[in-house]
């Protein structure tokens, strides 16, 4: 079965500073990958995928193939972007559903 | 443009009362629907799963279950709620030609 490991629930860290969210996925092939967060009293909605190769809200992402790895990276932290992040492949074919990490709870700290 | 709705927002129910949570998409046809499970800790558990009216796939064996009795309609049910039954419970929706989903707001489910 597929999975997607988040090893860190909670990450804090002052505004101004670089983030770095882990993701490490399961699947030997080639996956679809995505990040989603969910602010505050907010839904859960998708902040990038890898096919896209965009930078959202200062985001990045890179597949690493042979770290089987998808990490969500931002070079200047901002208070906005305390939220909760998820890391999510869809490995399948067809309409399967996607497999979501635990998450971490991003704080940026003023 | 697609909007998902779900209702209620909050619901408190007793053990072993029945539960039924509706979603709905509005602005496309035929979309793939899914409900998840968020509990507390432990990410989100794909729970059901749909690709047409009538066509329900299960993930996990469970006290769940789902129906779609329309197109853009998509049902989750129990006939005796258990304890561990309580969880936030997420529908989503994508098309048939991308794995992108999209969530509504969801259904806080306590049950007591």
């Amino acid at each position: 079965a597929q999975r997607v490991t988040q090893p860190e629930k909670l990450l804090s860290v002052f505004k101004g500073a670089p983030v770095e969210l882990k993701c490490n996925y399961s699947y030997s092939g080639s996956p679809e990958l995505f990040w989603y967060v969910q602010y505050s009293r907010q839904r859960l909605q998708l902040l990038l995928r890898h096919i896209s190769r965009e930078s959202i809200k200062g985001f990045t992402a890179d597949l690493n193939k042979g770290e089987t790895s998808f990490h969500l990276k931002k070079p200047f932290a901002q208070e906005e972007d305390s939220a909760m992040y998820y890391c999510a492949q869809n490995s399948g074919g067809g309409a399967d559903g996607l497999t979501f990490g635990k998450g971490t709870h991003l704080i940026i700290q003023p | 443009s697609q909007t998902i709705h779900q209702w209620p927002a909050t619901l408190v129910q007793p053990v072993g009362s029945p539960l039924s949570l509706e979603c709905t998409v509005e602005g496309t046809s035929n979309p793939n629907l899914y409900w998840y499970r968020q509990a507390a800790g432990r990410g989100l558990q794909l729970l059901f799963y749909s690709v047409g009216i009538g066509q329900i796939s299960s993930e996990v064996p469970q006290n769940l279950s789902a129906s779609r009795p329309q197109d853009r309609q998509f049902i989750l049910s129990s006939k005796k709620l258990l304890l561990s039954d309580s969880g936030f419970y997420l529908c989503a929706w994508s098309q048939d030609t991308s794995y992108e989903q999209y969530f509504g707001p969801g259904t806080r489910l306590t049950v007591t």
